[in-house]
């Protein structure tokens, strides 16, 4: 079956640590994003990828760094500068830039503590 | 920048029809998204609208007037497994949904 896979599902960090959330997919999609969703809140965009080894920011890049080295894979690094990581993250696709504005593909998300 | 506006809370009876509104402000406009997410899972993609009018998909429909930049989620028949948090999204003139923050409909018997 095709899809989005994240993992780990839940991760504990200590504070000042970075951590590598990682997010895979099978769906053959040129375009990959990463959200940031805290408690009652919508989603805000971290970083996007439109293309392999291509990547823009977001909204909240700060604290955050990305690579996309294959279609497939679109990793997320939590550096020590986030002040404040701990968040539900999220990972989606879309089979193009162009319809990505329409329906994303998400995956079931890391929750992420920084103890 | 875009900003969008829905009731955060909603309550409703099982087997009834309940109304989901989004207003936006946006620089640009494309379309109107709407996203299903359940407590602790994946964002899952309703429906999407770019012209005026209600567009249709089961049980649920969409409707949107970009004169009033005005949207609602529209869900009848009411199930207990439509209890979830719905979030309206916007394209604004590039390749990137802009979400609000969402609207949790509890479903009661």
């Amino acid at each position: 079956d095709g899809g989005i896979t994240q993992s780990p599902k839940y991760l504990f960090r200590k504070e000042g640590q970075n951590v590598t959330l990682s997010c895979e997919q099978n769906l053959n999609h040129d375009a990959m994003y990463w959200y940031r969703q805290d408690p009652g809140q919508g989603l805000r965009l971290i970083y996007y990828s439109q293309i392999v080894n291509d990547f823009q920011k977001g909204d909240i890049a700060e604290g955050y760094s990305v690579s996309r080295e294959k279609k497939e894979s679109f990793p997320l690094t939590v550096t020590s500068a986030q002040k404040n990581p701990t968040a539900f993250y999220l990972c989606a696709s879309s089979i193009d830039r162009t319809s990505g504005g329409n329906e994303q593909f998400f995956g079931p998300g890391t929750r992420l503590t920084v103890l | 920048g875009q900003s969008l506006e829905q009731p955060s809370e909603v309550t409703a009876v099982e087997g009834a029809i309940v109304q989901i509104n989004c207003t936006y402000q946006t620089s640009g406009f494309y379309g109107l998204s709407w996203y299903q997410q359940h407590d602790g899972g994946a964002p899952t993609f309703l429906s999407y609208n770019a012209l005026d009018g209600l567009e249709e998909t089961g049980r649920f429909s969409s409707f949107l007037s970009r004169s009033d930049s005005y949207g609602y989620l529209l869900l009848q028949e009411l199930q207990m497994k439509d209890s979830a948090s719905y979030f309206c999204a916007v394209r604004a003139g590039s390749y990137q949904l802009t979400f609000g923050k969402g609207t949790k409909l509890s479903v009661i018997p």
